[in-house]
């Protein structure tokens, strides 16, 4: 098992330009949420879903970020146009089942910069 | 929704002893309490977990306690070494969101 993939590792990118985030959760895995990690808000739930639909985008900061998951095996967040505020580590996370006592899995996480 | 608190945001131990991370959480009908351990640069892993059906879980050095009256739970790491320092995540979910207390930056003092 590779566990939950991120791409990319790092990202840096001019204010104004599109970035997609892209994920690969564990196979079996039916719950997949996006997370951002900064020094002063720690980590914040973004978006998730269950079975491929999305179920709570409240955390989504405005409408410059979409996520996706068009199947079981991949989504996609996305920054369109980005911010330097938008800096932050971007974890991706799957989780098997949507109830039960089970921990999430993170991937490695993607370093966004925007300068 | 839950609120998830956790003290200290910073502990330094000497190599050895031992080191106590607490949490309290607002929800009374959470129910699974993960602890993650994230160490600089790399990605939280699930060190521990405990259900609300169980008061105390051990894993060698690592233990947590809950207590469900008091909506708290508390990590424990005894004989303390220097791979132990990290940043320590506790957690509260009853469903399958989990809300994530603010962090402890534990150093262990060789």
């Amino acid at each position: 098992d590779a566990g939950v993939i991120q791409s990319p590792r790092h990202e840096v990118t001019e204010m104004g330009q599109e970035v997609t985030l892209r994920c690969k959760p564990i196979s079996g895995h039916n719950s997949l949420f996006w997370y951002r990690q900064t020094m002063m808000r720690g980590l914040e739930l973004l978006i998730y879903f269950n079975n491929n639909v999305p179920i709570d985008d409240s955390g989504m900061p405005e409408d410059r970020f979409s996520a996706k998951m068009p199947n079981a095996s991949f989504s996609t967040l996305k920054i369109q146009p980005s911010e330097p505020r938008d800096s932050a580590v971007y974890f991706c996370a799957s989780r098997p089942g949507s109830k039960g006592d089970y921990g999430y899995t993170f991937g490695s996480g993607t370093r966004l910069t925007v300068v | 929704g839950e609120n998830v608190e956790q003290h200290p945001s910073t502990l330094s131990v000497q190599e050895g002893d031992s080191a106590v991370i607490k949490c309290t959480y607002s929800d009374s009908a959470s129910n699974y309490f993960p602890w993650y351990k994230q160490e600089l640069g790399k990605r939280p892993q699930l060190i521990i977990d405990i259900r609300s059906n169980v008061g105390e879980k051990k894993d060698q050095r690592i233990a947590v306690t809950l207590n469900k009256t008091a909506k708290h739970f508390s990590l424990h790491i005894t004989e303390t070494q220097p791979e132990d320092s990290a940043v320590y995540f506790c957690a509260a979910s009853r469903g399958n969101q989990f809300y994530f207390g603010t962090g402890t930056s534990l150093t262990v003092i060789p």
